[in-house]
């Protein structure tokens, strides 16, 4: 079945540490998106990107960065620079402008 | 002025019910809009998706659209308890970029 795997599903930071969030999508998508949704808040889009080496700041961008050397895969980096990581991270793709995400399963990030 | 706004609830209905939710959006220029359901926990699944002035309906969910009003509203007849969840709005950003720009969200419960 098609889709988009987040991993991990739970990730711890300590202070000071950067780390990696994957997402992978086997849906042929070329637009790939990364949002951060805090409690009781809409979505937050950070990093976005609509071509392989190819990527375009969100809304909220800070503290994050992201590649995209292969059209599957969209990984995000949450540096030490990001103060206030501890949220959920929800990596989309879609097939087109006028349709809507596809959602992975998100990954929740919470600083120790 | 949010972008994309909508009341954060709760709204509470009786099994069976009608629920209404709504949202409205600031840019005029908007073209697609889409209704996403979140249960606590997990991620959003796309329920339903308008892009034209009017109604769409699609078993028990009945999307409406104004866009002279810059409102967009989710019906749900024949409510049921599965159908507790937060309810996202979700506009087109501006630009060919495929962003989408995320209301808050509307937790609807649903009591038998």
């Amino acid at each position: 079945d098609g889709g988009i795997t987040q991993s991990p599903k739970y990730l711890f930071r300590k202070e000071g540490q950067n780390v990696t969030l994957s997402c992978e999508q086997n849906l042929n998508h070329d637009a790939m998106y990364w949002y951060r949704q805090d409690p009781g808040q809409g979505l937050r889009l950070i990093y976005y990107s609509q071509i392989v080496n190819d990527f375009q700041k969100g809304d909220i961008a800070e503290g994050y960065s992201v590649s995209r050397e292969k059209k599957e895969s969209f990984p995000l980096t949450v540096t030490s620079a990001q103060k206030n990581p501890t949220a959920f991270y929800l990596c989309a793709s879609h097939e087109g402008l006028d349709y809507g995400y596809t959602f992975g399963s998100g990954t929740r990030l919470t600083v120790v | 002025q949010k972008e994309v706004e909508q009341n954060s609830g709760p709204l509470s209905v009786p099994e069976g019910a009608i629920a209404s939710l709504n949202c409205t959006y600031s840019d005029r220029g908007s073209q697609s809009f889409f209704w996403y359901r979140q249960y606590s926990g997990k991620s959003p699944e796309l329920i339903m998706s308008i892009y034209s002035n009017g109604d769409k309906e699609d078993g028990r969910f009945t999307a409406q659209l104004n866009k002279a009003s810059q409102y967009v509203s989710l019906l749900i007849r024949d409510s049921q308890p599965s159908d507790s969840a937060t309810y996202l709005c979700a506009v087109n950003g501006p630009g060919n970029t495929g962003k989408l720009i995320f209301g808050q969200g509307t937790t609807l419960q649903v009591k038998p």
